[in-house]
């Protein structure tokens, strides 16, 4: 089975702290993403990687950034928290597109819960 | 940009079908996804369209229509655990065929 592992479930942080949030995959997968889920916004794109020290930015790169110095990790920081980024964070990992028939299948990791008061 | 839109709740009973509804706005397309996700659980996948027409597996079925950029996910023979949220997405857009999209999600509850 496909395996996600973010490193927090749940995490209290003060305003103005640095927060890192890891991921590790085991499926040897190119791609990692981490989204952000918000209640009624569903999941936006924060920032994603295609390949090591590769990175994108999503739709909501403001105020994060990523580190992917080995395949199968990836890290999102958050330089210096602040209320509104409070949310759950999701990891996932899928292979490279390759064609049609490969579908369009990502594997999720459980979630971290972030509060930052 | 990229968007799809689907309704924000739907209610059932045990044992009836619902039709969950989706709708995208897209430049580049790469199929038709959908993802479940129960409450406090991570989304799982559960079916791909690449071209039009029905997909069928299990209880579950998918249909895609690219000329009226529109897919449904059809749920049969409802179970109390079919209660989560359930979610259209797709490739394209900004981040081309790279990253999913996802629209806001569909809440679905399933009542005895």
């Amino acid at each position: 089975d496909v395996k996600v592992t973010q490193s927090s479930r749940y995490l209290v942080k003060r305003t103005g702290e640095k927060v890192f949030l890891e991921c590790v995959q085991d499926m040897d997968h190119e791609n990692m993403f981490w989204y952000r889920q918000d209640p009624g916004l569903g999941l936006r794109l924060i920032y994603f990687s295609y390949d090591v020290k590769m990175k994108e930015k999503g739709d909501i790169p403001e105020g994060y950034s990523v580190s992917r110095e080995k395949k199968e990790r990836f890290s999102l920081i958050l330089e210096s928290a602040s209320t509104n980024q409070t949310s759950m964070y999701l990891c996932a990992s899928s292979f490279s597109y390759r064609g049609p028939s490969s579908g369009n299948t990502i594997y999720f990791g459980e979630g971290s819960w972030l509060t930052v008061v | 940009g990229q968007s799809l839109e689907q309704p924000s709740e739907v209610t059932a009973v045990e044992g009836a079908i619902v039709q969950i509804n989706c709708t995208y706005q897209t430049s580049g397309f790469y199929g038709l996804s959908w993802y479940q996700q129960h409450d406090g659980g991570a989304p799982t996948f559960l079916s791909y369209n690449a071209l039009d027409g029905l997909e069928e597996t299990g209880r579950f079925s998918s249909f895609l229509s690219r000329s009226d950029s529109y897919g449904y996910l059809l749920l049969q023979e409802l179970q109390m655990k079919d209660s989560a949220s359930y979610f259209c997405a797709s490739l394209g857009g900004n981040t081309g065929r790279r990253a999913l999209t996802f629209g806001s999600g569909t809440r679905l509850q399933v009542q005895p």
